[in-house]
């Protein structure tokens, strides 16, 4: 099945910083999500990006499909951006497989 | 504003006892996911439903788990007898094929 790496596996940030997270998958996909995890351990919806690009506020997520990775950006981080982000790709029409998620923390 | 709910969100059980997750799906998807989440597995797929039909439960321990979907409303994941390695959150998700997955609040259960 389809193999997820993300990197890097931690990251620490002052606050405003920007920061790129990076997701590998080893086979062509049809669907692509990034999901932040919040300190609670809720999992949140960040996109949907199986190719593209596309920007909510501060975030921006770029998915190369024909070179296999995808990219999350995040500028002018806060505290509030502080937990685990995921990327989850898929190539059998529903089952996600999830990478082992960046940790981020952002110092104030 | 359509979300997946899930109960109970905790559970402490002592080891040998039935424990029993319930999920309800956002109206209208027709695929359910069950997922397990810990520190050394990270998330792991343990099922998942298409039109209320089981498609995969390969990740699911098949000795003492079980999912099943009664109706399209509810979801539910049985674990019986459980054990301490079973502790973790599980979530269930659910979407369209080929969509977004939105996931629940998850149940944090804790074997004794």
């Amino acid at each position: 099945g389809i193999q997820v790496e993300q990197s890097p596996p931690d990251l620490i940030l002052q606050e405003g910083a920007n920061s790129t997270l990076r997701c590998n998958f080893s086979d062509s996909v049809n669907n692509l999500q990034w999901f932040h995890q919040n300190p609670w351990g809720q999992l949140i919806n960040l996109f949907y990006i199986p190719s593209g690009t596309k920007q909510n506020g501060r975030l921006s997520a770029t998915t190369v499909a024909t070179e296999r990775y995808s990219l999350l950006y995040i500028s002018s981080s806060q505290t509030t951006d502080s937990g685990v982000y995921f990327c989850a790709a898929d190539n059998q029409g529903g089952k996600l497989i999830f990478g082992q998620g960046t940790e981020l923390s952002v110092k104030p | 504003d359509a979300r997946v709910t899930q109960t109970p969100r905790h559970k402490v059980t002592e080891m040998g006892q039935e424990v029993t997750m319930r999920c309800q799906p956002i109206l209208g998807h027709n695929t359910v996911f069950w997922y397990r989440q810990t520190m050394m597995q990270g998330l792991e797929l343990l099922a998942y439903f298409r039109n209320r039909a089981p498609l995969d439960d390969s990740g699911m321990p098949k000795d003492r788990f079980s999912a099943e979907m009664p109706d399209a409303t509810l979801a539910t994941l049985k674990i019986q007898p459980s054990e301490p390695r079973d502790s973790a959150v599980y979530f269930c998700a659910s979407g369209l094929p080929y969509y977004e997955q939105y996931f629940g609040p998850g149940t944090r259960l804790t074997v004794t």
